[in-house]
C-alpha cells in the first residue's frame, strides 16, 4: 500500500537553528513526493516537491531530496525563522491517479 | 484566481441535524477530495471523484454522503451530525502535480 510516517512533534527551535523533519514513505511504484505548509486558521499550500528521484525540490530556503534507496524525503532548512512556525505535512502522489497520501504533519514552533 | 472556495468557514450544529459543505473549483480538475484534519491524526481522505457522476469512498466516509454533478462542485452532506464529526474539514482539488485545498469549515457539533 502508500502510505507516510513523518516525525512525531512538536519540535521547538530557537530562531536561527537547523531544522531536519524527518518523512519516509511507503509506495507502489514511483511517486511523487511534496511538502505541504499550514499556518494557524488557514488551509494547506505546497511548500514544495519532487517527481523523480534524486530530485531535490527547494523554496523559501526549504530543500528536500527525493532519496529512492532510503524512501525517503526529509525538510531541512538551514536557519529558521519566527515566521516559520507551522504545521508541516509530508505527502505523496502515487503515479497512477491523483490520490494524495499525508502524514500526520508535525507542529513547529520558532523562538525568537 | 479563486482557486477552491468553501463554505462555510464555521458551523455549530446540535446533534441530528444534517447539512451540507460546499465546495467549488474553478481549475478544470477531475480529482477533487474532501479530508478532515483531527489533532494527532492528520488529514484523513473522507470521499473523493475522479470525475463528473463518479464517486468513491476513502478512508472514514461514514456518516457523509457526495455527489458530483458537474466538474466545478463537490459537495460534502452530514447526514445525521454526531459530535464525533466536530473536525475542521478541507475540500481539495487535484491537477496533474499538485494538490489545492480550500480555506477549511471549521465544524463543531454540540
Amino acid at each position: 500500500g502508500n502510505s507516510v510516517t513523518q516525525m512525531e512533534g512538536p519540535v521547538t527551535l530557537s530562531e536561527e537553528a537547523f531544522l531536519t523533519i524527518n518523512c519516509t514513505y511507503t509506495a507502489t511504484g514511483y511517486p511523487s513526493l511534496f511538502w505541504y505548509v499550514q499556518y494557524p486558521g488557514e488551509g494547506l499550500q505546497l511548500l514544495l516537491k519532487a517527481t523523480k528521484a534524486d530530485d531535490k525540490g527547494s523554496n523559501k530556503g526549504f530543500e528536500a531530496t527525493y532519496r529512492k534507496e532510503t524512501t525517503s524525503f526529509h525538510l531541512e532548512k538551514g536557519s529558521v525563522q519566527v515566521s516559520d512556525s507551522a504545521v508541516y505535512f509530508c505527502a505523496l502522489r502515487r503515479n497512477t491517479g491523483n490520490q494524495f497520501y499525508f502524514g500526520t504533519g508535525t507542529s513547529l514552533t520558532v523562538i525568537p | 484566481n479563486a482557486g477552491v472556495t468553501q463554505t462555510p468557514k464555521f458551523q455549530v450544529l446540535k446533534t441530528g441535524q444534517s447539512m451540507t459543505l460546499q465546495c467549488a473549483q474553478d481549475m478544470n480538475h477531475e480529482y477533487m477530495s474532501w479530508y478532515r484534519q483531527d489533532p494527532g491524526m492528520g488529514l484523513r481522505l473522507i470521499h473523493y471523484s475522479v470525475g463528473a457522476g463518479i464517486t468513491d469512498q476513502g478512508e472514514v466516509p461514514n456518516g457523509y454522503n457526495v455527489s458530483r454533478s458537474t466538474t466545478e462542485d463537490f459537495p460534502l452532506r452530514l447526514l445525521s451530525a454526531a459530535p464525533s464529526q466536530t473536525s475542521v474539514y478541507f475540500c481539495a482539488s487535484s491537477g496533474e502535480y499538485t494538490i489545492y485545498f480550500g480555506e477549511g469549515s471549521w465544524l463543531t457539533v454540540v
